[in-house]
């Protein structure tokens, strides 16, 4: 089974502070996801990559960044957590590229990140 | 901008009956969709998924019927039990990188 996972299940941070989030899929797939899932407006994306050291904006990249340095590794960064990026955040992978029909992901349990 | 909705945010159904969850879709493009489930504390799971060259495809308790006329997505569950109880995702893919996901349905299943 594909496992994906989450650093931290709950977080408390300050205002202000940086924040790591970190996830690690072991079944050697290139694409990886952040969302941010709130109530009512559904998982939306932050960023992706396809591969080692790629990345690309999703919808909502502001006051965010990430870091892919190895394949199995994707870490979302908060630079200066404000109230607003309060939510649940989660990490997916897949394994198909770009053209292809099929791009089911695969998601980790989730980070519920709350900023003070 | 394009969007996938749905029609209903929470559905209660009695253990046992079927239970079918809609969801629209306006991005004529997309060619793949999706449904996931979620369960509380859990990450969203793949269900089953359909190509937009089908009409109807089923799993195992779920069958999914998709609408291109209409730009209609439709989850069904046969029988259903208290362990289908969570957030159920419809999303939709054109073929990139990207998934567009709905807002999410609610089913409760009671005893």
């Amino acid at each position: 089974d594909v496992k994906v996972t989450q650093s931290s299940r709950y977080l408390v941070k300050r205002t202000g502070e940086k924040v790591f989030l970190e996830c690690v899929q072991d079944m050697d797939h290139e694409n990886m996801f952040w969302y941010r899932q709130d109530p009512g407006l559904g998982l939306r994306l932050i960023y992706f990559s396809y591969d080692v050291k790629m990345k690309e904006k999703g919808d909502i990249p502001e006051g965010y960044s990430v870091s892919r340095e190895k394949k199995e590794r994707f870490s979302l960064i908060l630079e200066s957590a404000s109230t607003n990026q309060t939510s649940m955040y989660l990490c997916a992978s897949s394994t198909l590229g770009q053209g292809q029909a099929k791009n089911i992901q695969y998601f980790g349990a989730g980070t519920r990140l709350s900023v003070l | 901008g394009e969007s996938v909705g749905l029609h209903l945010p929470t559905l209660s159904v009695q253990e046992g009956d079927n239970s079918i969850i809609n969801c629209a879709y306006s991005n004529s493009a997309s060619d793949y969709f999706i449904w996931y489930k979620q369960e509380s504390g859990k990450g969203p799971q793949f269900i089953i998924d359909i190509r937009s060259n089908m009409d109807k495809r089923q799993g195992q308790r779920v069958t999914v019927l998709l609408n291109k006329t209409v730009k209609h997505l439709s989850l069904q569950i046969a029988a259903t039990q208290p362990g289908d109880s969570a957030v159920y995702f419809c999303a939709e893919n054109t073929g990139g990188f990207k998934t567009i996901f709905g807002a999410g349905t609610r089913l409760f299943v009671k005893a």
